[in-house]
């Protein structure tokens, strides 16, 4: 079936612009995460949405950015207003959650959406 | 809180040669452990895992021991390939918590 996907896949754009990343998830995976990839500081969690439940924001690094995920399936990544230190890799990741003890609920990822700020 | 430290790459390394990429951890409550792994062009992909206190992850050829007494995971192969030059993270999870907590990749090439 297919996996996760992610557009754009590269997004160049001026500071002080707003962007907007998307990222399809698996059909069916209830869990969604965004995650950065960026140099020097290896791969952080962003966000967490799982089901209805109120999202973990936890690692967001600013207000300027936020996430939504309509319908329980697509989810946006928005940060306004971009600074250069945003230029990173931003990856999408889905799994499917069960509540069983001991199971490990892997993460699919995406192929990332590459973001240039300049 | 939760952290991983990976050794610091690039590492470069001849075909056949033997691999090890250090992995040590911090973290609060139990940890499951990962190694992940992004062959050029593509995405992240699970490699393997452990989810408790001696477990042996392996796949592909590459193995990794969960270490409690010496928090570390690292992972070994035997006889690298040119197929394998990647960038592989360690990473680890706490249980009650889905989000993952990664170390900053190693960048790992294969010289025929």
């Amino acid at each position: 079936g297919a996996g996760v996907s992610q557009s754009p896949s590269n997004k160049v754009t001026e500071k002080g612009k707003d962007v907007e990343l998307r990222c399809d998830p698996i059909s069916g995976h209830t869990a969604l995460y965004w995650y950065r990839q960026s140099l020097g500081q290896g791969l952080e969690f962003l966000i967490y949405f799982q089901g209805n439940s109120a999202p973990d924001k936890s690692g967001l690094p600013s207000d300027r950015f936020s996430a939504e995920r309509t319908g329980g399936s697509v989810s946006t990544l928005t940060i306004q207003r971009t600074q250069q230190e945003d230029s990173a890799v931003y990856l999408c990741a889905s799994s499917p959650i069960k509540v069983v003890a001991g199971y490990y609920n892997e993460q699919f990822f995406g192929p990332g959406t590459r973001l240039t700020v300049l | 809180g939760n952290s991983v430290t990976q050794m610091e790459g690039p590492v470069t390394l001849s075909e056949e040669a033997f691999l090890t990429i250090n992995c040590t951890y911090t973290a609060t409550g139990y940890p499951s452990l990962f190694w992940y792994v992004q062959y050029p062009g593509e995405g992240l992909q699970l490699l393997l895992k452990a989810t408790k206190a001696d477990d042996k992850g392996s796949n592909k050829g590459f193995e990794a021991t969960y270490r409690k007494e010496t928090t570390s995971f690292h992972l070994e192969k035997g006889s690298v390939q040119v197929s394998d030059s990647a960038v592989y993270f360690c990473a680890l999870r706490v249980v009650g918590n889905e989000k993952l907590t990664f170390g900053t990749g190693t960048r790992l090439t294969i010289i025929p």
